[in-house]
């Protein structure tokens, strides 16, 4: 099993809908993060979160929430989806003491009609 | 501040050729800097990390990177390209010692390999 798991996989919603990508992870660390990834664009830190009471903005959070229900569990929300955010997003943790290696998930695609 | 440009956003090579994949940094501080190898239908994995010890440094599948400071450059090579490293290569940089929250990605050079 993949110690960065995210579900669903993929999915097509409808603009206006209100859609849930959760992440889950069996590696032990504090530390989780929501990027997208847009072709052409790489990857861009939405939220990261360095424990269950403490979540932080990243470069894109607008139209984004998150909740960190545990220590293993850090879930995205996009509470009125739109067109532009089609895109493909990892969950990604690190330990404590990072020097930067982060370890994904395999990507939840999410696509808005 | 920080930023990351890759140069060519699509790289095709001969199995059995030089691979050479450019990446340019710019940081306020010194850098610590990342390789990153996304395989298709798979998230992203580390390849190799500078942290401010050798400048040289190995990753894994025979791939290494050197750190210029002169050059402001952290170039991926690996002498003899096989079909399996056919995949996305991300560069990433962050101030040394920041963490992992502060990465800052390139925007990626896809690597074809033609047998």
């Amino acid at each position: 099993d993949a110690d960065v798991t995210q579900t669903p996989r993929n999915r097509i919603t409808k603009t206006g809908k209100r859609i849930m990508l959760e992440c889950s992870q069996t590696k032990g660390h504090d530390r989780m993060y929501w990027y997208r990834q847009d072709p052409g664009l790489g990857l861009r830190l939405i939220y990261y979160s360095f424990d269950v009471k403490d979540i932080n903005k990243g470069e894109i959070s607008d139209g984004y929430s998150v909740s960190r229900q545990a220590q293993a569990k850090f879930s995205l929300s996009l509470e009125s989806a739109i067109p532009n955010q089609t895109a493909l997003y990892f969950c990604a943790t690190s330990p404590g003491q990072s020097t930067g290696e982060l370890f994904f998930g395999e990507g939840s695609r999410l696509t808005v009609l | 501040a920080q930023s990351v440009t890759q140069l060519g956003s699509h790289v095709s090579v001969s199995e059995g050729a030089l691979v050479l994949l450019r990446c340019n940094y710019s940081s306020s501080v010194p850098p610590y800097l990342f390789w990153y190898v996304q395989y298709p239908n798979q998230g992203l994995q580390l390849l190799l990390k500078y942290t401010s010890a050798a400048t040289l440094v190995k990753g894994i599948n025979g791939f290494e990177a050197e750190f210029k400071k002169s050059e402001t450059s952290f170039h991926l090579t690996k002498p003899s390209a096989h079909m399996s490293d056919a995949a996305e290569y991300f560069c990433a940089v962050s101030p040394s010692g920041a963490g992992s929250y502060q990465l800052t990605f390139g925007k990626g050079t896809k690597l074809s390999v033609i047998p």
